[in-house]
């Protein structure tokens, strides 16, 4: 079956360090693949979206990379910020009607 | 500019009890509807999605149902609700595309007692 895994264990890092996140798939060949924050109690908010054919997709300080032969894909938060503290969410686009189904996230922890 | 609104934000509702949920959009014709559920701690699973006026799409067999009687009405119901049911509801919205990211509602945080 379909399935998407992303780290359930909380990253925790350092002001101004990159964090990476990882989300790996399998059964699955997405066309797009999609990233989203999420704060306690708050419906998710749309960060970027890549395509199968791009490598990698840049905002701001924000990198995504999209790896379809290792079925993986990493978001990057350069210069990380105490406000960048959320759970950040992998989503695949999953047969029509741009149905997404999404990994169960990962809590980012940054400290001052 | 495109909202999404969404309500009740809380809702505690005893089991066997009724539930109607609803959701509505503005600023945006013909979009693509949605209605997730996330359990405390989990991912977020689809339970509906309607391309359409009248058109619903189940992905999972539940106690709910969906419906959609207007362009950018989403309604989320259940005749009896079970203890299972509890969890955060969210709605949300896309253009009909593939490649454009999802708009969510505020969440509705539901809890069965």
């Amino acid at each position: 079956s379909q399935k998407i895994e992303q780290n359930s264990e909380a990253l925790n890092i350092q002001e101004g360090k990159t964090a990476t996140l990882t989300c790996n798939y399998t059964n699955y060949s997405p066309a797009y693949l999609q990233w989203y924050r999420q704060d306690p109690g708050r419906g998710p908010v749309f960060l970027l979206l890549i395509r199968e054919n791009e490598k990698e997709k840049r905002k701001e300080r924000l990198k995504v990379t999209f790896d379809t032969t290792l079925k993986q894909s990493l978001f990057h938060i350069t210069a990380s910020q105490p406000a960048d503290s959320a759970t950040y969410l992998c989503a695949l686009v999953s047969g029509g009607y741009n149905k997404l189904i999404f990994g169960a996230g990962t809590r980012l922890a940054v400290h001052p | 500019s495109q909202t999404i609104h969404q309500w009740p934000a809380t809702l505690v509702q005893p089991v066997g009890s009724p539930l109607s949920l609803e959701c509505t959009v503005e600023g945006t014709s013909n979009p693509n509807l949605y209605w997730y559920r996330q359990a405390a701690g989990r991912g977020l699973q689809l339970l509906f999605y309607s391309v359409g006026i009248g058109q619903i799409s189940s992905e999972v067999p539940q106690n709910l149902s969906a419906s959609r009687p207007q362009d950018r009405q989403f309604i989320l119901s259940s005749k009896k609700l079970l203890l299972s049911d509890s969890g955060f509801y969210l709605c949300a919205w896309s253009v009909r595309r593939v490649n454009y990211g999802y708009t969510f509602g505020s969440g509705t945080r539901l809890t069965v007692v």
